[in-house]
């Protein structure tokens, strides 16, 4: 079983949908939550990070951890065709090591 | 605003010849990552940096991989004899652990 588990999709929403992206975990020593967003062939990009539990919005984005369920989400109002991607969720219980997620595509159609 | 820079951004190399890739972080970053990154999976850890020194290296980085940071700037990653196997995105970061910033990769396939 991986640590990080991760729906692969692809989630095909139409254009200004709410778009839900979630990750599991096992590993309940992880303190640092993060999604990446990668668009093909490109490497990944930081949306946001969130320490422990709790929920962090910026701007179309919101992130949430659930610590006692092990279940991070990343919310996406008003999704657009740009927002098209793979999106990654990414954990760390150190000072240096993240575990990534498998990703989950997303497809806005116009 | 420079970002990290990775050279070459493909790599084209036939089994049992050794490659190097280079990685220039964020300027005023210390700590510098390499991942790779398979189709369809996320990136996994390979090694760390904390300015020149190599603080932790991943069981995935058998004995043909090396990698050296000297003066603690810019980064070089070398497989030696390379193996079909290898074939893979290779990913350098740099910046905390929870702000790691990615370059753009340099993808590497062994025919």
């Amino acid at each position: 079983q991986k640590e990080v588990e991760q729906d692969p999709g692809p989630l095909s929403v139409p254009e200004g949908a709410i778009v839900s992206l979630n990750c599991t975990y096992s590993n309940s020593a992880f303190q640092y939550f993060m999604w990446y967003r990668q668009y093909s062939r490109k490497g990944p990009e930081l949306l946001m990070y969130t320490y422990s539990s709790g929920n962090k919005e910026d701007g179309r984005f919101t992130a949430q951890v659930d610590k006692s369920s092990k279940y991070i989400s990343l919310f996406i109002r008003d999704s657009q065709p740009s927002d098209s991607a793979t999106y990654l969720c990414a954990m760390s219980e150190s000072s240096y090591k993240l575990i990534f997620g498998s990703g989950t595509r997303l497809l806005v159609r116009p | 605003d420079t970002g990290v820079s990775q050279n070459p951004r493909h790599k084209i190399t036939k089994r049992g010849q050794n490659v190097t890739f280079r990685c220039d972080p964020i300027s005023e970053h210390n700590r510098l990552y390499w991942y790779r990154q398979t189709l369809g999976q996320g990136p996994e850890f390979l090694t760390y940096f904390q300015n020149e020194a190599q603080l932790e290296k991943s069981r995935l980085l058998s004995d043909r991989f090396s990698a050296e940071r000297p003066k603690g700037s810019f980064s070089t990653l070398e497989i030696q004899r390379t193996e079909q196997g290898d074939s893979a995105m290779y990913l350098c970061a740099s910046g905390d652990v929870h702000e790691q910033y990615f370059g753009p990769g340099t993808r590497l396939t062994v025919t």
